[in-house]
């Protein structure tokens, strides 16, 4: 059974402050893993990361994977209010199924 | 737009009976999904369909069904199987013809709470 497994659970930070979440992930023919941003609903997209080691950026936040490890971070930094959500990751199959981790609440204070 | 819309936005039930959630895409999409959230978890897939008039089981299927009659729409009936049928539920799509690329774009969610 494929597992993804997010930490933290939660995090508080003030703003400016960078964070690394984490995700690693046991994926039977593992594709691609991909992370979400979920506010107060629907989950939106923020990367999807296929290749080892190259980064992924977008603003302030940046991703990478690491096949080795099974593993992938998703980094924040200079944190702002609106940073505040849950942090989704999830493995894609061959497939094309998503298993979803547990997801990260990170909390950022003014 | 182009999106992913869901209905109704709360749905409460009272137990042992059936409700029926809307799920309508707009995109072209051919796969759509239904997923599960409770508090402090992550999704967990209930159902699945790729094409129209199939669909699959996820990993937590057991008190639910679907229909996909028509490429846009995918609802989600909770029967009085269900046992623990309180969660906020997404739904998803996703273009085949994307490949290997799996985003799957998600609507607004209902939150059931049963009485």
């Amino acid at each position: 059974e494929d597992k993804v497994v997010q930490s933290p659970l939660s995090l508080v930070v003030h703003e400016g402050d960078t964070v690394t979440l984490n995700c690693s992930y046991e994926v039977t023919n593992f594709r691609s893993l991909l992370w979400y941003k979920q506010e107060k609903k629907a989950p939106t997209f923020l990367f999807m990361l296929t290749s080892s080691g190259i980064e992924k950026k977008s603003g302030r936040l940046s991703s990478i994977l690491d096949k080795k490890e099974l593993s992938s971070i998703l980094n924040i930094t200079a944190t702002q209010t609106g940073d505040s959500a849950i942090y989704l990751c999830a493995g894609n199959n061959a497939g094309n199924m998503l298993t979803f981790g547990g997801g990260t609440r990170l909390m950022v204070k003014p | 737009d182009g999106g992913i819309t869901q209905s109704p936005k709360y749905l409460f039930r009272k137990e042992g009976q059936n409700v029926t959630l809307s799920c309508e895409q707009n995109l072209n999409h051919d796969a759509m999904y239904w997923y599960r959230q409770d508090p402090g978890q992550g999704l967990r897939l209930i159902y699945y369909s790729q094409i129209v008039n199939d669909f699959q089981k996820g990993d937590i299927a057991e008190g639910y069904s679907v229909s996909r009659e028509k490429k846009e729409s995918f609802p989600l009936t909770v029967t009085s199987a269900q046992k623990n049928p309180t969660a906020f539920y997404l739904c998803a799509s996703r273009s085949i013809d994307r490949g290997n690329r799996n985003e799957q774009f998600f609507g607004p969610g209902t939150r059931l709470t049963v009485l």
